[in-house]
């Protein structure tokens, strides 16, 4: 499987502040994703972080709220903009090889 | 887009039996069904995988099944362990023959008795 290395594991921030989550693939990587999970549900698609261009957001995300860069193959940052206690979840950085997908351990986020 | 509906939400069975969780999916052009389980306060975990040109796969006490004509597919947890005990997921991807978009269900609350 693939190692997918994901900081911080954890922040508490206030409200209308940013905060950006790094994520480290290995080589095996070639496609990496964001992903969001609220408490107790499922897992909802944020983006397609893309090297060295814009990321593919899915409906309901923007790119002013969750910037992502993707500099590199193996390196990926997603950034949560102007939080609102709404935002508190656990984004979750995945990549994937040509046939499956791996998790890295995830953010948790709380915004007071 | 793709719309992957589970059930059941919560399932509880004694340790030994088996347990079944059953998805349904919505775009015929899906043809690969991941299953992730998630321990508590884990990051998802992939158990085992199906492509649609396969109708069953097996590993040990884990098993797969897809029908493409009724676009279900199916995890078979035989002889149950308290280790089992976990949040199942599963997943389609839409895009091709490569690693696209996965889009999970709900959920699956399983917990074995012991």
């Amino acid at each position: 499987s693939a190692v997918i290395s994901q900081k911080p594991s954890r922040d508490i921030c206030q409200r209308g502040t940013s905060l950006t989550i790094q994520c480290q693939v290995d080589s095996q990587v070639t496609m990496m994703f964001w992903y969001r999970q609220q408490p107790g549900q499922s897992l909802t698609l944020i983006a397609t972080a893309n090297q060295g261009s814009e990321a593919t957001y899915e409906s309901g995300f923007v790119i002013d709220k969750f910037p992502i860069s993707r500099p590199n193959l193996t390196f990926s940052t997603l950034t949560v903009s102007n939080m609102s206690p709404e935002d508190s979840s656990i984004y979750l950085c995945s990549g994937g090889t040509f046939e499956k997908l791996f998790f890295g351990s995830g953010t948790q986020l709380s915004v007071l | 887009g793709e719309n992957v509906e589970q059930h059941p939400s919560t399932l509880s069975v004694q340790e030994g039996d088996s347990a079944v969780i059953k998805c349904t999916y919505s775009d015929s052009a899906s043809n690969y069904f991941p299953w992730y389980k998630q321990e508590l306060g884990k990051r998802p975990q992939l158990i085992i995988d199906i492509r649609s040109n396969v109708g069953e796969k097996k590993d040990q006490r884990i098993a797969v099944t897809l029908n493409k004509t009724a676009k279900h597919f199916s995890l078979h947890i035989t002889e149950t362990q308290p280790e089992d005990s976990a949040v199942y997921f599963c997943a389609a991807s839409s895009r091709g023959s490569t690693l696209g978009r996965l889009y999970f269900g709900r959920g699956t609350q399983l917990t074995v008795w012991p």
